[in-house]
């Protein structure tokens, strides 16, 4: 079955750029959505079909994919930014990564 | 507002039987695929099934297959899970969702959670 590997933690200090990845084999010929969940809270879409925004998420939010890669990018992280990210895409059935958490310090 | 409301959780005994329900609200429900997606205590998110609009199609994650069925009342607005045989690895949280397309899941419920502990 298709697997999507995420990085277990990132790290990144306030004001600055954070980057998560999420690999797969030919993951660039798939669409790729990211979803943040806060502690006690339900997943949030953020990105879609590898880089759009649905309304209401910040700009700072932005995606990509290429290759056997995508990486979500937080530009001029902040405190509120500190969650688990999950990536996911469809192979046949729709598979989620393992999950990052990204702490702000 | 779009509002997907899970219930039906609840602790039951390993073999036992538990059918959740998500009431959905704020879209056409009828026009969309839906998806159940469950999290384990302290674990990652996992796909468990999706239907397709009119039920003519509907899939399972192979550790479910044979146990769960998806299912859905377009004129109730409702989708459910009904999970037979349930194991203890089937303890998590189960969140109903909808796609918006391309397996896009937009809006997710609160969750339900279900326990299969003795």
């Amino acid at each position: 079955s298709y697997k999507l590997t995420q990085p277990p933690s990132v790290s990144v200090s306030p004001g600055q750029t954070a980057s998560i990845t999420c690999s797969g084999d030919k993951l660039g010929d798939k669409y790729v959505c990211w979803y943040q969940q806060k502690p006690g809270q339900s997943p949030v879409l953020l990105i879609y079909q590898n880089n759009k925004r649905p309304s209401g998420i910040p700009e700072r939010f932005s995606g990509c994919n290429s290759g056997n890669t995508a990486t979500l990018t937080i530009s001029g992280t902040q405190a509120m930014d500190e969650a688990d990210y999950y990536c996911q895409a469809w192979d046949g059935s729709t598979v989620f990564g393992g999950g990052t958490k990204l702490t702000v310090l | 507002e779009v509002q997907l409301v899970e219930s039906g959780g609840g602790l039951v005994q390993p073999g036992g039987s538990l059918r959740l329900s998500c009431a959905a609200s704020g879209f056409t429900f009828s026009s969309l695929w839906m998806a159940w997606v469950r999290q384990a205590p302290g674990k990652g998110l996992e796909w468990v099934a999706h239907i397709k609009q009119d039920g003519s199609e509907k899939d399972y994650v192979e550790s479910v297959k044979g146990r769960f069925t998806i299912s859905r009342d377009n004129a109730k607005n409702s989708l459910y899970l009904q999970m037979n045989s349930l194991r203890a690895d089937d303890t998590a949280v189960y969140y109903c969702a909808r796609d918006q397309g391309h397996s896009t899941y937009g809006a997710w419920g609160q969750g339900a959670l279900v326990t299969v502990s003795s």
